[in-house]
């Protein structure tokens, strides 16, 4: 069964420094998303990703973000100069049109973020 | 009022109990709405898209009530393995996607 994919599953960086979070959607899949959950609190959509152009983005999703699909396969996530409150477990998901014009989304295992 | 309401529980249940959750929202442009499950630290997997007729999958039904704006996932002869957290996601216009802080389930032997 097609998965999503995301590397790596644990990250550790200081304060200021850039990281980038990647993740390889299910390979028919045209939307992609990125999502965060702080321990304990709710799921929290980022922004999402079709035809190579950003459709909607949430208030979270400030100058310090970026996404790309640099080729075929990859969607990454970059935080430019990371704070402690950026700590939290980032989900990539991907997915199609499904029926009725819903758009099921397949979530990766997330890869957990701590800034120190 | 927050966007995507849900009672956070938790749920205790016994085994083999029928259990129901109800869900919020406050956008009635929402376009569609889903079930998901949450396990412990673990990413939320799909378990129900929630159609306007209504929605059901062996044990599990959904409901959606766009008049009211709520929608409802109903579990019926609980199983051990049913305990998680159930998320309710809402799907605006133009990809924004909203989940709930989700539902606990405990199901008990």
């Amino acid at each position: 069964e097609p998965e999503v994919t995301q590397t790596p599953s644990h990250q550790v960086t200081q304060m200021g420094q850039e990281v980038i979070l990647r993740c390889v959607p299910i390979s028919n899949h045209l939307y992609f998303y990125w999502y965060r959950q702080i321990l304990g609190q709710k799921v929290e959509f980022l922004v999402s990703f079709y035809n190579n152009e950003i459709s909607e983005k949430s208030e979270i999703f400030d100058d310090q973000f970026s996404v790309e699909r640099p080729d075929g396969s990859n969607f990454t996530l970059k935080i430019r100069s990371t704070k402690l409150e950026d700590s939290a477990m980032y989900f990539c998901a991907s997915s199609d049109l499904g029926g009725q014009g819903y758009y099921e989304q397949y979530f990766g295992p997330g890869t957990r973020l701590t800034v120190t | 009022r927050k966007e995507v309401e849900q009672d956070p529980g938790p749920f205790n249940v016994p085994e083999g109990a029928t259990v129901a959750f109800n869900c919020t929202y406050s956008n009635s442009a929402s376009q569609s709405f889903f079930w998901y499950r949450q396990d412990c630290r673990k990413e939320p997997k799909l378990l129900m898209s929630v159609y306007s007729s209504g929605n059901e999958d062996g044990r599990f039904t959904a409901q959606l009530n766009r008049a009211s704006q709520y929608i409802s996932l109903l579990i019926r002869d609980s199983k051990l393995s049913d305990s998680a957290t159930y998320l309710c996601v809402v799907h605006g216009s133009y990809q924004k996607v909203t989940f709930g802080i989700g539902t606990k389930l405990q199901v008990i032997p």
